[in-house]
């Protein structure tokens, strides 16, 4: 599969701990992008990744929230002390970086977080 | 400020007829590209067509179809011969030069559900 893959796709935590997502972008793409979806709402913009350089974030990316992409290729999105209000599907995404508005930016199957 | 409207959020159709999905954009720029996405139940965001905003024919990907009418700022989905797995969420997305093209802005979406 040369899709964009994203794991874990279930993950159900406590208030207050750490969690962790990856996602293995498509090979050839050096753009990497983190969206975040609740329900009933259309995907927001987190954060992208040029190569290893993190080039925007979005004033939706608290403090608790980091994202990495160390040898850009995969990336983690990390929530430290998490909150009801993390509950969301986490979406990444990858494209190749031309700079034009028609390359298509392909989607993973997303990461559940439920905070109980 | 930039914007993507759908107010239908849900529509239904009957199993091989035709149906449209609306979406209005708000934007001051020249430049600019459409995407639509599919989101079935399993959540993953699956390319469906791109119109570039400087594109003359309307963009047409098999039984998908863009009808894009610039002055009137539309952008609607149109899927002919509809199938039962065509059941899901629609979402429409703008992508703008600001920073390069870089993200993607959602509206709330469609659901649609095809009946046999």
């Amino acid at each position: 599969d040369t899709g964009v893959s994203q794991n874990p796709r279930h993950k159900i935590t406590k208030r207050g701990q750490n969690v962790t997502f990856r996602c293995d972008p498509i090979s050839e793409h050096n753009r990497l992008y983190w969206y975040r979806q609740t329900l009933g709402q259309g995907p927001e913009f987190l954060t992208y990744f040029q190569n290893e350089a993190q080039l925007e974030k979005s004033r939706l990316l608290s403090d608790r929230f980091s994202a990495e992409r160390p040898k850009g290729s995969f990336s983690t999105l990390e929530i430290q002390r998490t909150e009801q209000g993390d509950s969301a599907m986490y979406l990444c995404a990858s494209s190749l970086a031309t700079g034009s508005s028609g390359n298509t930016i392909y989607f993973g199957e997303g990461s559940w977080l439920t905070v109980v | 400020a930039q914007k993507i409207t759908q107010t239908q959020p849900g529509m239904f159709v009957q199993e091989k007829e035709a149906v449209t999905l609306d979406c209005t954009y708000d934007t001051s720029d020249q430049s600019y590209g459409l995407f639509w996405y599919k989101q079935p139940s399993s959540g993953e965001m699956i390319f469906l067509i791109y119109q570039g905003s400087y594109d003359e024919q309307n963009a047409t990907e098999g039984r998908y179809s863009l009808n894009f009418q610039k002055a009137r700022k539309s952008a609607n989905l149109v899927i002919s011969a509809s199938q039962l797995g065509d059941s899901a969420m629609y979402f429409c997305a703008m992508r703008r030069p600001s920073g390069g093209y870089n993200k993607l802005i959602f509206g709330a979406g469609t659901r649609l559900a095809v009946h046999p």
